[in-house]
């Protein structure tokens, strides 16, 4: 089945910085790769994602580049600020976009 | 983004006892929903997927007597957990879409206890 593997698992930048997480997934067949931010007892926020047609997708300060050759999917923060901070999970589809498998997440803290 | 409101947001219950909860998608219809659970510091795990008007779809290793899910409209799927347990005790997120092969939104989660 599918595995997905995240890094790192804890990213400390100073404000303004750029902060990048990385992915790398098994399953070829996969073509549905969202990013969820989760803050603290909250469910996790569709923050971006990218379908595996498209290289590179940007929403203002955040972007998603995907290399379906080597099978990795990577989140760019831009500019970033403490509202940032919180734990990113990447996922990716099985089975057709609905049913994902998440990475392990990245706790990010951006310090002022 | 689509709103999913899941219900309650937190509750503790004595060991034994079941707890019912819900997952309504308040501005879409929502064939299907998923149900994840979460355990501390850890990463989500999907349970199941509710198929509304039909029986739902298990992850290996999910007990379906244990967690009962019902889908009985397009807005509003609940998970019971029967006889609950210590072990029981997680962050249970629901998530649902607008259409098949679409984006997943996810509920705000309910952390249950089990004393």
């Amino acid at each position: 089945g599918e595995n997905v593997e995240q890094h790192p698992s804890t990213l400390s930048v100073q404000e303004g910085d750029s902060a990048v997480i990385k992915c790398t997934y098994s399953d070829s067949a996969s073509n549905y790769f969202p990013w969820y931010k989760q803050e603290l007892g909250k469910g996790p926020q569709l923050i971006i994602d990218i379908r595996s047609n498209v290289g590179e997708k940007k929403d203002q300060r955040i972007a998603v580049t995907l290399n379906k050759t080597a099978k990795h999917f990577s989140l760019h923060i831009t500019e970033t600020q403490p509202e940032d901070s919180a734990v990113y999970f990447c996922a990716a589809s099985i089975g057709g976009f609905q049913k994902l498998v998440f990475g392990t997440g990245t706790r990010l803290l951006v310090s002022p | 983004g689509a709103v999913v409101s899941q219900h309650p947001s937190w509750v503790i219950c004595k060991s034994g006892t079941s707890v019912k909860i819900e997952c309504r998608s308040l501005d879409f219809q929502a064939t299907t929903m998923f149900w994840y659970r979460q355990f501390p510091k850890q990463s989500l795990m999907l349970m199941a997927t509710s198929n509304e008007g039909s029986k739902a779809t298990y992850e290996q290793g999910v007990e379906k007597d244990k967690f009962l899910i019902n889908h009985a409209s397009l807005t509003l799927s609940t998970l019971t957990v029967t006889s609950a347990h210590p072990e029981d005790s997680s962050f249970y997120i629901c998530s649902a879409s607008f259409q098949p092969n679409e984006k997943l939104f996810f509920g705000s989660g309910t952390q249950l206890s089990v004393l």
